[in-house]
């Protein structure tokens, strides 16, 4: 089925680790974005890129990194992983960046930090 | 900086009625106005998007509006049914196309 996929679904680090949250989309979307959720609070964007090679910060991008080697995949890396970090992660792709065909999110990774 | 707020955080309601959602923004120079479902455990599923050029989006049984000038949307779901069950989030996207979000409208209908 056509859509995003992310992967782990859950997932517990210990502080300091690293690790590589994955997400794929198979509808050659442009824009791709990474959201945090946390309690309590909108969405809040980490990274977002507008096409292959292209990425930009978001609202609170310390302590994540992004890379868009391809249209298709735009992995997020935790560098050393904190309590702070401990959320769930939404990747999302639109056509374009005004998102005027709508946005298709994928189903999330709850991450935690211990 | 934008702001975007929703109240109430929860609501309950028995099924059949029709309820109105609250979304309220404090920059009104917004490129539109986005809703959105969140069901628990998943992702979450675009409903309505409104230009800011325009002043209502309808879909089956959703009507979005926008008021710029007082900074508010709203969000009408008409004959509510217990699968409407959710979480409702709205988003202002500004001119640089980012989303600011609301903390959402836990909504409850009760069968």
């Amino acid at each position: 089925n056509a859509g995003v996929t992310q992967t782990p679904k859950f997932q517990v680090l210990k502080t300091g680790q690293s690790m590589t949250l994955q997400c794929a989309q198979d509808m050659n979307h442009e824009y791709m974005s990474w959201y945090r959720q946390d309690p309590g609070m909108g969405l809040r964007l980490i990274h977002y890129s507008v096409g292959a090679g292209i990425t930009d910060q978001g609202e609170v991008p310390n302590g994540y990194n992004v890379s868009r080697s391809t249209t298709e995949d735009f992995p997020l890396r935790l560098l050393s992983a904190a309590p702070s970090q401990t959320s769930v992660y939404f990747c999302a792709s639109s056509l374009s960046t005004g998102g005027l065909g709508g946005y298709t999110f994928g189903s999330g990774t709850r991450l935690t930090v211990v | 900086k934008q702001e975007v707020t929703q109240i109430p955080a929860a609501l309950s309601v028995p099924e059949g009625e029709n309820l109105v959602l609250n979304c309220s923004f404090t920059d009104s120079a917004i490129y539109n106005l986005q809703w959105f479902r969140q069901d628990p455990g998943k992702g979450l599923t675009s409903l309505l998007l409104i230009q800011s050029s325009q002043r209502e989006q309808t879909s089956g049984r959703l009507n979005a509006s926008l008021d710029k000038s007082s900074g508010r949307s709203t969000l009408y779901i008409a004959a509510s049914q217990p699968g409407d069950s959710a979480t409702y989030l709205c988003a202002a996207q500004d001119s640089n196309y980012q989303l600011i979000w609301g903390a959402g409208t836990k909504l409850i209908i009760k069968p």
